[in-house]
């Protein structure tokens, strides 16, 4: 199925920074899922986008969803140790029940 | 609602032995699926099902069969295993095409 590249693959940050992973490829995407992934657990689904231009929030998290359907970003304002974990894009691709997952980028916060 | 439940959580085989990992979910899903996860290698779709009876591959299916006689089960065998199969083995599930997956607790394999 379609690649899609996640960067970075680390990121360290103070607690109160800002934090964002980008989910790139190189052909358009039908839809876009986010999932979070704490240390020792599952990957728990945060949201799906499917429209061009598409920007949803939940609280501290910001998700875009690029004008071309080709990337993707999560945004986390304020970090806080709660939010460390694995991030990862997934998307299904031709098919609509099949998810091919990014890399994932894994954040570590620094209280 | 369990949710998602694999058994069994850990596990360690020698090379050579086989065993099954299972799934069970309760929320009436179409499509499970079985993923492996390895250090910096993401989430990579083995074998996956659609419905009751059916079964198809994935990304990564060597080495590995699967079987959905019921639809809230779906089992993943390894008929003998080897060390390259250690990893940590996540089963899903989901609704409906383009819905979220739900993901179990997880099953940790190591092949020795």
């Amino acid at each position: 199925g379609q690649q899609v590249m996640q960067i970075p693959q680390y990121q360290h940050v103070q607690e109160g920074e800002d934090f964002t992973t980008y989910c790139n490829s190189s052909t358009t995407l039908s839809n876009i899922q986010w999932y979070k992934q704490r240390p020792g657990g599952h990957p728990v689904f945060l949201i799906q986008l499917v429209k061009s231009g598409e920007v949803k929030k939940q609280k501290r998290l910001t998700f875009q969803f690029g004008e071309a359907k080709k990337n993707s970003s999560l945004h986390i304002t304020a970090t806080q140790t709660t939010d460390v974990g694995t991030y990862f894009c997934a998307h299904t691709g031709g098919s609509n029940y099949k998810l091919t997952f990014g890399k994932g980028t894994l954040l570590t916060v620094n209280p | 609602n369990a949710g998602v439940t694999q058994t069994p959580k850990f596990r360690v085989l020698k090379t050579g032995q086989s065993m099954t990992l299972l799934c069970a979910q309760d929320m009436n899903h179409e499509y499970m699926y079985w993923y492996r996860q390895d250090p910096g290698m993401g989430l990579r779709l083995i074998h996956y099902s659609v419905g009751e009876g059916t079964t198809a591959k994935g990304e990564v299916p060597d080495g590995y069969n699967v079987s959905r006689l019921k639809k809230q089960n779906f089992l993943l065998g390894l008929e003998s295993a080897a060390p390259s199969q250690t990893s940590v083995y996540f089963c899903a599930s989901m609704f409906t095409g383009g819905s979220p997956l739900h993901f179990g607790n997880g099953t940790r394999l190591t092949v020795t």
